[in-house]
């Protein structure tokens, strides 16, 4: 597609359960992001894919969360047992290549998360 | 201490001033240097790439690094009401983090007619 899709764009949910954020990134870009926005905060990074190298997890807050990759499609964000901590905005970015040019990244317009 | 520090603002401008938004950092380590404008329930746009120290232009903004200073600004000429939105500072340390980039808080513009 032309940009960075996410889905859904909105979404409430009660505290303790799951949910899974999609994203869809431009097509043939190798590297996919997560990043976290908090209300007034900047960006908070999450996890990082590149190609087929193992991601880097190293932003992820805590074990409920997860994240996959299928090859250099689609990506999946999971939260499990979902605390009202939780609440924010996840953005997902793609860029073309690791490295360098992976500086520039495109983002989506995110999904807002809401754990009521 | 934050890695990134950024004024919040909100910072509100007359149509045609000169904006000047600023970070700061502690991390040594940080090479590439960024400013994303994210407009309201938009994801960010990337503006400014900066690599190292020295300054960088592109139509009515400019860019800043003082890497001695650990300070970076963006610089905005002939601001237009188009130009409001939040403005965020994002710095990588290159190397195996290209990817990873530590963003500063952003700082809400609103530039008036």
């Amino acid at each position: 597609g032309a940009g960075v899709s996410q889905s859904p764009s909105n979404k409430v949910t009660e505290k303790g359960k799951d949910v899974e954020l999609r994203c869809d990134p431009i097509s043939g870009h190798t590297a996919l992001y997560w990043y976290r926005q908090r209300l007034g905060q900047g960006l908070e990074f999450l996890i990082y894919f590149q190609g087929n190298s193992a991601p880097d997890k190293s932003g992820l807050p805590s074990d409920r969360f997860s994240a996959e990759r299928t090859g250099e499609s689609v990506s999946t964000l999971t939260i499990q047992r979902t605390q009202q901590e939780d609440s924010a905005v996840y953005l997902c970015a793609s860029s073309p290549a690791g490295g360098s040019r992976g500086i520039s990244h495109t983002f989506g317009s995110g999904t807002r998360l809401t754990v009521v | 201490q934050k890695e990134v520090e950024q004024d919040p603002g909100p910072l509100s401008v007359p149509e045609g001033a000169i904006v000047s938004l600023n970070c700061t950092y502690s991390n040594s380590a940080f090479q590439y240097f960024m400013w994303y404008r994210q407009y309201s329930r938009k994801g960010p746009e990337l503006l400014m790439y900066t690599y190292s120290s020295g300054n960088k232009e592109d139509g009515r903004f400019t860019a800043q690094v003082d890497k001695s200073s650990k300070y970076i600004s963006l610089f905005i000429r002939d601001s237009q009401p188009s130009d409001s939105a939040t403005y965020l500072c994002a710095m990588s340390a290159g190397g195996t983090s290209y990817g990873k980039l530590t963003f500063g808080q952003g700082t809400i513009l609103t530039v008036h007619p």
